[in-house]
């Protein structure tokens, strides 16, 4: 079935440093979703990518969507402490539908 | 506060029992989700309502898992005969989507934490 695979599991990063994060598919996703979880909350939205190639800017965030549209990538510039939490990113196992697969996520700590 | 909300937070019950949680998505929200996710993983998609229509349903819930969404409102998460490996936190989120299909962003709730002993 389904997998979606997110590298690295963890990464420490010093305050102001850029972080990535990347999310692939062993299937062509119809679109991708990102979601930020703060320790001892829940996941909340980010944005979702639907276009082949696209690229979204959030503040100091970034999305991409690859062009096969199997993976995707969240770049965080100069990380500030509120980046701390896991990040996910999630597809639907078929297209367009609302069975969401979520990765494992990445866990970002930031050391001020 | 409208956002999604989850009855108990905390639910804490014996190998053997049933345990059911509610919850209670954004008002005007159509579609309904219940994920299980335990420590170090993301969500599990466990099952999906469109109103009060259960329209998808994952493999990992078992006939001891059973969901309603009666009136197309709050929802109702139940496990029965709990085990230990049901411990765990089962987040309920919402959205609103026209149609069928097509992925919209979802709005969770804090979660249930289930503990079984």
């Amino acid at each position: 079935g389904q997998q979606v695979m997110q590298i690295p599991q963890y990464q420490h990063v010093q305050e102001g440093e850029d972080f990535t994060t990347y999310c692939n598919s062993s299937t062509t996703l119809s679109n991708i979703q990102w979601y930020k979880q703060r320790p001892g909350g829940h996941p909340v939205f980010l944005i979702q990518l639907v276009k082949s190639g696209e690229v979204k800017k959030q503040k100091r965030l970034t999305f991409q969507f690859g062009e096969a549209k199997k993976n995707s990538s969240l770049h965080i510039t100069a990380t500030q402490t509120t980046d701390v939490g896991t990040y996910f990113c999630a597809g639907p196992r078929r297209p367009n539908n609302n069975d969401m697969r979520f990765g494992a996520g990445t866990r970002l700590t930031v050391k001020p | 506060d409208t956002g999604v909300s989850q009855n108990p937070r905390h639910k804490i019950t014996k190998r053997g029992q049933n345990v059911t949680f509610r919850c209670d998505p954004i008002s005007e929200h159509n579609r309904l989700y219940w994920y299980r996710q335990t420590l170090g993983q993301g969500p599990e998609f466990l099952t999906y309502f469109q109103n009060e229509a259960q329209l998808e349903k994952s493999r990992l819930l078992s006939d001891r898992f059973s969901a309603e969404r009666p009136k197309g409102s709050f929802s109702t998460l139940e496990i029965q005969r709990t085990e230990q490996g049901d411990s765990a936190m089962y987040l309920c989120a919402s959205s609103y989507g026209t149609g069928a299909g097509g992925s919209y962003e979802q709005y969770f709730g804090p979660g249930t934490r289930l503990t079984v002993t």
